[in-house]
């Protein structure tokens, strides 16, 4: 199993133009999720899925829209990039089950300027 | 709502020195409660977890944490580190009674520096 994959790695934007982070998992995880990480503050849930077609606000999803037509994928978009933005963005998803265990992609660093 | 506060935002130890990474919770409800690593420009890697039973629980590397319920502490510990385990560690806390989101809450995490 791949486990979460996350492309791009890097990115630099201006400020304005939009993109789609790509995330996907081949566990068949209901559960999927986007975080932030800035320096010093931790990981902030952005977007969550408990499944196929059911999507739902974080703590932080101002500037940022998500879909999840698929079991497997789970994209977050910027569609006016803002400075603000800049940060390292990480997918996660989990099964159904009574773990609560969150598996992590590796990362996308975006910055924006 | 809940809350992780970690104490040190840095913890500097030698090679083979014991080390105790510190984590306290805010919660009105039953906890589960995690230790996660990140190493440079990677992703996060569950160390271990607790959801019930033993309070002291046993995770990969040779790291352990304890549930303490009374103090709220999540505690991760490890006898002897290396070069290796230097690194990043966040505590996080989820909650059962969460059926809907199962969203984890970050403490904003503890850097590792192990030195020669």
């Amino acid at each position: 199993n791949a486990g979460v994959t996350q492309t791009p790695k890097f990115r630099i934007l201006k400020i304005g133009q939009s993109m789609t982070l790509q995330c996907a998992q081949d566990m068949n995880h209901n559960y999927m999720y986007w975080y932030r990480q800035d320096p010093g503050m931790g990981l902030k849930l952005i977007y969550y899925s408990v499944g196929a077609g059911i999507t739902d606000k974080g703590e932080v999803p101002n500037g940022y829209n998500v879909s999840r037509s698929t079991t497997e994928d789970f994209p977050l978009r910027l569609e006016l990039a803002a400075p603000s933005q800049t940060s390292v963005y990480f997918c996660a998803s989990s099964e159904s089950g009574k773990s609560y265990e969150q598996y992590f992609g590796p990362g996308t660093r975006l910055t924006v300027t | 709502a809940q809350s992780v506060t970690q104490l040190d935002s840095q913890v500097p130890v030698f090679e083979e020195a014991p080390v105790e990474l510190r984590c306290n919770y805010s919660s009105s409800v039953s906890v589960y409660l995690f230790w996660y690593v990140q190493y440079p420009n990677q992703g996060l890697q569950l160390l271990l977890k607790y959801l019930s039973g033993s309070t002291l629980v046993k995770g990969i590397n040779g790291f352990e944490a304890e549930f303490n319920k009374s103090q709220t502490s999540f505690h991760l510990r490890k006898p002897s580190v290396h070069i290796s385990d230097t690194a990043e560690y966040f505590c996080a806390v989820s909650s059962p009674v969460d059926t809907g989101r199962r969203a984890l809450t970050f403490g904003s995490g503890t850097r590792l520096q192990v030195q020669p």
